[in-house]
């Protein structure tokens, strides 16, 4: 059973580097997203593509925060100039267009910490 | 952002029912109510959904209010791998893609 998978699992970085996560999807789905959970919180929507294309970004997304999805499968989102607020748990989902649930399946997440 | 309102945290003994309430007052014609569950160091999972009717599937019962301004998840029997952080979240039938979490419950199950 291949799910969502995300990579790495944990990033500890100093503030001002970048940083590039990655998630790999259920291989037919072609809805892809990301979301953002600090502690206690439920995750925060952050983007959404459809295939390669982004449809949707929170206002939650800085211009320090770039995703892409170039061929429609794997998708990346950078982080530039990390900020100590950025430290949070990233995480992936995907679904397939037509099911009337949508239902969103998530991946283990990556954790960052920013130093 | 349609808002949902949920106790911080309940707790259940195991073998026992659970219920888990959700307020949601300004809910629209075409919000779905969507619950999902969040296990300690795991993605959130997809629990059961549903729009007017009640709704059964193999993990949970969804009880909706008439008015549709509350609803409740029914765990028939809890068991300890049922502890976890539950959220009731509204789904617009016609913009689907964003999904909003809130806080959620925390759902600890005593043996």
């Amino acid at each position: 059973d291949t799910g969502v998978s995300q990579d790495p699992r944990h990033k500890i970085t100093k503030r001002g580097q970048n940083v590039t996560f990655r998630c790999d999807p259920i291989s037919e789905h072609n809805r892809l997203y990301w979301y953002r959970q600090t502690l206690g919180q439920g995750p925060e929507f952050l983007t959404y593509f459809q295939n390669e294309a982004q449809l949707e970004k929170s206002r939650l997304l800085s211009d320090r925060f770039s995703a892409e999805r170039p061929k429609g499968s794997f998708s990346t989102l950078e982080i530039q100039r990390t900020e100590q607020g950025d430290s949070a748990m990233y995480l992936c989902a995907s679904s397939r267009q037509g099911i009337q649930t949508n239902e969103q399946f998530f991946g283990p997440g990556t954790r960052l910490t920013v130093l | 952002d349609a808002k949902t309102t949920q106790p911080n945290s309940m707790e259940s003994n195991e073998e026992e029912p659970v219920h888990l309430p959700c307020n949601h007052s300004t809910i629209s014609g075409t919000d779905y109510i969507h619950w999902y569950r969040q296990l300690p160091s795991q993605g959130p999972e997809y629990v059961i959904h549903g729009l007017t009717s009640n709704v059964n599937n193999r993990m949970a019962s969804l009880a909706i209010a008439e008015d549709r301004k509350s609803s409740t998840l029914i765990l028939h029997r809890a068991t300890l791998r049922d502890a976890a952080v539950y959220y009731c979240i509204l789904r617009d039938q016609y913009n689907f893609n964003k999904f909003y979490f809130g806080s959620g419950t925390k759902l600890n199950v005593k043996p």
